[in-house]
């Protein structure tokens, strides 16, 4: 067990909605990561957010957006669904940047059909 | 943006063999690591080098760095079934304001009885 909780395991949504997906990082940690992972694309970065601020970008859609709350758990907001957004969305969490260990989630299955 | 690539893509190998996988990587870095994913669960870490390190062991695993090949090789030793998995390779790449680690495409390591 990582100590990063993902909510939920599993999604199946249609076209055109919209989706949140939510991750409790490890105790302590600071620092949380969204990546997207698809087969074709392999493990993408998305987003880091360090103590309740955004601070970094990596290839995000402008139709997804994310947040970090005061009490460090973080939201995934996928919207506009597409079939190509279907993938496995993983959270990650570490103490300070990505110089360090990060500790992953199990991750949210998203199907869009 | 891809800072690793591993190669090879996919390893078979008979439980008791070594498994040798390699990563390159393109700009210069402070520490490189490496993480397993089993089948569609979450990243887990295993190892960190330091750019100051040629080697480090863990148990089974032994990490190489040469940086000035910019590149790592992770082998295991008397692999088993259960460390059929994916392993990835990760780089830290620099935001302006944050980091996040940049996986290769991972190989795909299996291991049958």
């Amino acid at each position: 067990d990582s100590g990063v909780t993902q909510t939920p395991k599993h999604l199946i949504t249609a076209t055109g909605q919209r989706v949140t997906l939510r991750c409790s990082p490890r105790s302590g940690d600071l620092s949380v990561y969204w990546y997207q992972q698809s087969l074709d694309q392999g493990l993408q970065f998305l987003i880091q957010y360090y103590n309740g601020e955004e601070r970094a970008k990596g290839n995000i859609l402008e139709r997804f957006s994310a947040q970090q709350f005061p009490d460090l758990h973080s939201e995934l907001n996928l919207s506009s669904l597409e079939l190509g957004d279907s993938a496995l969305y993983f959270c990650a969490s570490s103490v300070s940047g990505a110089g360090t260990e990060a500790f992953f989630g199990q991750g949210t299955r998203l199907t869009v059909v | 943006s891809q800072q690793g690539e591993e190669d090879p893509q996919a390893l078979s190998i008979q439980e008791g063999e070594n498994a040798t996988m390699n990563c390159s990587y393109k700009t210069s870095i402070n520490n490189l690591q490496w993480y397993r994913q089993n089948s569609g669960r979450g990243l887990v870490h295993l190892i960190l080098i330091r750019s100051n390190e040629r080697e480090k062991h863990s148990g089974r695993l032994r990490v190489t760095l040469d940086t000035s090949k910019k590149s790592s090789s992770l082998l295991i030793t008397a692999s088993r079934a259960a460390d059929t998995a994916s392993y990835f390779c990760a780089t830290v790449e620099l935001y302006q304001a944050g980091t996040a680690l940049i996986f290769g495409k991972g190989t795909t390591l299996s291991v049958s009885s």
